[in-house]
């Protein structure tokens, strides 16, 4: 089975600026899970998606969103970017909601100056 | 009570010894714990994981032990090699949320010399 994959790998983006960041699930898990990882903050849970629907946030900021549509794909939003959102965004799937066993994305590199 | 503690923050080991790594959480609500491991310009990738029903749990080289009246849990790495040069988290979760929210300790980075 191909892993979690996520695009793109690596972004960079001004202040002020949104992005878009993209995750595609193990074929069959049907839960995805945003983290940040920063090297002073370690990984920190954003948000979980099970069937379409937001299950868990995270204490971030409400500039954070994301989606998961039909086919468990998931895609997550940061809007008015900030220098302090530079960060490794990864994504992590499951089989189920509240899936123990995640199994995460490579990660998208962003950096925003 | 959300924090997982991990210790230490780095640790340098020959090859062919044993790495340790130590854990704390305080939420006694948690009921799963998973060990990570990451390699540079990687995502973590699932180790090993043990739930507190369970005192020692072993996979090859990798043993987990859980020590639930402390509430701490504990990584060792046996005969370690300079492939296992690595940074390694643990994490937590808590089943009676049905969520698979993972609060992570803060990471060791751990190399083996040849």
């Amino acid at each position: 089975k191909a892993g979690v994959t996520q695009t793109p790998r690596y972004l960079i983006k001004t202040r002020g600026q949104q992005v878009t960041l993209s995750c595609s699930p193990i074929s069959g898990h049907r839960s995805v899970s945003w983290y940040q990882q920063t090297p002073g903050q370690g990984l920190q849970f954003l948000f979980e998606y099970f069937s379409e629907t937001q299950r868990n946030k995270g204490n971030f900021p409400g500039r954070f969103s994301g989606r998961q549509f039909s086919n468990s794909r998931s895609e997550m939003n940061v809007s008015t970017l900030e220098l302090g959102d530079s960060a490794l965004y990864l994504c992590a799937s499951s089989l189920g909601q509240g899936g123990r066993e995640q199994y995460f994305g490579p990660g998208t590199r962003l950096t925003v100056t | 009570q959300q924090q997982v503690k991990q210790s230490p923050q780095s640790l340098i080991v020959q090859k062919g010894g044993i790495s340790i790594i130590n854990c704390a959480y305080e939420n006694t609500a948690f009921d799963y714990f998973p060990w990570y491991q990451q390699f540079p310009g990687k995502g973590p990738a699932l180790l090993i994981a043990i739930r507190p029903d369970v005192s020692e749990k072993k996979e090859g080289r990798f043993t987990i032990s859980f020590n639930k009246s402390a509430k701490q849990f504990s990584l060792h790495i046996m005969d370690s090699q300079p492939g296992d040069s690595a940074t390694y988290f643990c994490a937590a979760s808590r089943g009676s949320s049905n969520t698979g929210k993972l609060i992570f300790g803060q990471g060791t980075t751990l190399q083996v010399k040849p």
